[in-house]
């Protein structure tokens, strides 16, 4: 597809359960970000990935939360054993390349329910 | 911490009205970006401000970019029911390349 390919798109899960969600950048697009959305407020920054090394991790709430990029396409981001407050959109984006004047284009999110 | 705080909250109107929506920072911006984000969709990029003081037009939403580079304002004229949505301020902290903070949005409905 022409954009930001998130899935799932819907994911309820049980309190402990661990969770995957997998992003599909732009094709040929370097930058890879994830953030978490709370409803109704603004997404807060979890992780970057430039290719394939992850550089910035510094929004990561803890260490229940694991974001990888193997091949510098594809990511994932790994939540183990969720808990209620975990639940979010977890929205992924993809630049070109680093800098400021780079447009970032945002999937349409995962939303995660944990019960 | 650099903050982005926006205002106001909520905002419901009827179809016609003019508006603005306001972010601000205690903490100088090298850009600021508005997004607007629909029911189920990802954030959607619509300007980026650069200079201090600089105003760009988008058709009816006029963006403004304050003198200090701490504050930017979003201005709708002539609002109609396809600008419903969630508006989203945000720039890179510290002059960062390779994360952006959001602002705490600003949520318009504009009612037909």
């Amino acid at each position: 597809g022409a954009g930001v390919s998130q899935s799932p798109r819907y994911k309820v899960a049980k309190r402990g359960q661990d969770v995957a969600l997998r992003c599909d950048p732009i094709s040929g697009h370097v930058s890879l970000f994830w953030y978490q959305q709370a409803l109704g407020q603004g997404p807060e920054f979890l992780t970057y990935f430039q290719n394939e090394a992850q550089l910035d991790k510094s929004g990561l709430p803890s260490d229940r939360f694991f974001a990888e990029r193997p091949e510098g396409s594809v990511s994932t981001l790994k939540i183990q054993r969720t808990q209620q407050e975990d639940s979010a959109v977890y929205l992924c984006a993809s630049s070109l390349a680093r800098g400021q004047g780079n447009t970032i284009y945002f999937g349409e999110g995962s939303w995660l329910t944990v019960v | 911490t650099q903050l982005l705080e926006q205002s106001p909250q909520f905002l419901s109107i009827q179809e016609g009205e003019n508006l603005t929506v306001y972010c601000n920072s205690s903490s100088v911006f090298s850009s600021l970006q508005w997004y607007r984000q629909e029911p189920g969709e990802g954030p959607v990029l619509l300007v980026t401000v650069v200079t201090g003081g600089e105003v760009k037009k988008l058709k009816r939403l006029t963006f403004q970019f304050g003198d200090a580079r701490k504050d930017s304002s979003l201005h709708i004229t002539a609002a109609q029911p396809g600008d419903t949505g969630l508006y989203l301020c945000a720039g890179p902290p510290g002059g960062a390349t390779n994360k952006l903070i959001f602002g705490t949005g600003t949520l318009l409905a504009v009612q037909p």
